[in-house]
Order: structure tokens, then C-alpha cells, then sequence
């Protein structure tokens, strides 16, 4: 079954460092997302991102986040400078419809474990 | 999008049919009705979905009230596997690309 992977699966990192959260979506998938879920907490929306353009964004998707598909394969999540508070896990997520008709099925990454110290 | 209410918490027996059940009083016509599971913080992991209909699948039935104001997920021969987080969502689709994820119900299964 096809799925969406995601590296590192755990990465740590000092408060104000710069970090890359890859993505490879489904092959045929053409919408990709990025949610987060910070320990105990609900899972979240980030980002929506189709035909190379962020679709919908969340308020926690602040300046410090961009996403970006470099070439046909990979989606990443980037923060750029590092805080406490973003400490989480975070899922890429991709779909192949948009939802026009709601059959808006998404398969989710096992997710990076992101820790700020 | 609806919002959903659902039971923070269930237990059922392994081998038994669980029922976990879904409010959406003010679901619209055109909100699908999805429910998604996440195990021990894995990645939430589609099951089913639906409009109107009864739904089934290989992992699950979705069952909808004639007036769509809630909605039944049953799986059948509940497994210690199925011990999860299930989330019911409703989702209009349209210019709106994200799911939006509650609380949840903690199904445990015991043995």
C-alpha cells in the first residue's frame, strides 16, 4: 500500500537553530499538507499546499514556517528559527483530490518528532 | 465545517462489536461525515467516510441517522489493535483543504 514517508523521525535541536522536516508524498497525490501535535494535545493544521502555492494556512503558521516542494518528490517544512514551543510532532499529509466533491481521504506520515531544547 | 462531539473515552471486550457514536447537530447538506484513528501517536490513519448512506468498508461500518445529526462507527470484532483515538470530523470540501481534528474518543479494548 502506497505511503507517505517522513524524515528524521526524531530530531533535536537548540532553541533558534534552523530545521528541515522532509516529506515524500503519494506519487499521484497532488494536495499535501502539514499538521502538528504537541504532546497531549489535538492534532493541528498547519498548512495546505497545491500547484506549488500554500492553499490554506493556519495562524500557527507564522513567518518562522515555509513549506516548499523542491522537485517532484519531496514536501518540507521548514522553521527557521526554533522555538520551545515547537516541540511536536509534526505529520505531512497528502491527498489526491481537493475535496470538491469531499472525498478528501488523507494518508498521514508516521510523523517527525521535533524537540527544541 | 460542523462541529463534532464525541465521548472522550469507551472500553469494549476484544471480540466484540464496538459502537463509537458522533454528534453533528448542525451538520450542512453538503458536509461529509470522516472518521480518522491515531494509535499511540502515529500518524491518524483514514477509515471511513460518508454523506447520507450507510457505509462499509473493510475496517468499518459508518452508520448516519436519517437526519444526519449524528452518525455510528462501528467496528465489528473489535481487536486489541483497534485501541486508539477516534476522531469524527465533518468536512464541506470546496475552497476548505483542511480537516479539522477534536478530542476525540479513547477506545480502549480489553482482552
Amino acid at each position: 500500500e502506497p505511503e507517505v514517508t517522513q524524515t528524521p523521525s526524531h530530531q533535536v535541536t537548540q532553541m533558534g537553530q534552523e530545521v528541515i522536516l522532509r516529506c515524500v508524498p503519494i506519487s499521484n497525490h497532488l494536495y499535501f499538507y502539514w499538521y502538528r501535535q504537541i504532546l497531549g494535545q489535538k492534532v493541528e493544521f498547519l498548512v495546505s499546499f497545491y500547484n506549488n502555492e500554500i492553499s490554506e494556512k493556519s495562524e500557527i503558521f507564522d513567518d518562522q514556517f515555509s513549506v516548499e516542494r523542491p522537485d517532484g518528490s519531496n514536501f518540507t517544512l521548514k522553521i527557521r528559527s526554533t522555538k520551545l514551543e515547537d516541540s511536536a510532532m509534526y505529520f505531512c499529509a497528502s491527498s489526491r483530490d481537493r475535496g470538491r466533491t469531499g472525498a478528501n481521504v488523507l494518508t498521514f506520515g508516521a510523523g517527525s518528532r521535533l524537540t527544541v531544547l | 465545517d460542523a462541529k463534532t462531539t464525541q465521548p472522550p473515552s469507551m472500553d469494549c471486550a476484544e471480540g466484540r462489536a464496538a459502537n463509537l457514536p458522533c454528534n453533528h447537530s448542525t451538520i450542512s447538506g453538503n458536509e461529509y461525515v470522516y472518521w480518522y484513528r491515531q494509535i499511540h501517536s502515529q500518524g491518524p490513519q483514514y477509515i471511513i467516510h460518508g454523506l447520507k448512506n450507510n457505509e462499509t468498508n473493510e475496517m468499518a461500518s459508518l452508520i448516519i441517522t436519517e437526519d444526519r445529526k449524528s452518525s455510528t462507527l462501528i467496528l465489528p470484532h473489535a481487536t486489541l489493535r483497534d485501541t486508539a483515538v477516534y476522531y469524527c470530523i465533518s468536512y464541506s470540501g470546496g475552497s476548505n483543504y483542511k480537516l479539522t481534528f477534536g478530542k476525540g474518543t479513547l477506545l480502549t479494548v480489553n482482552p
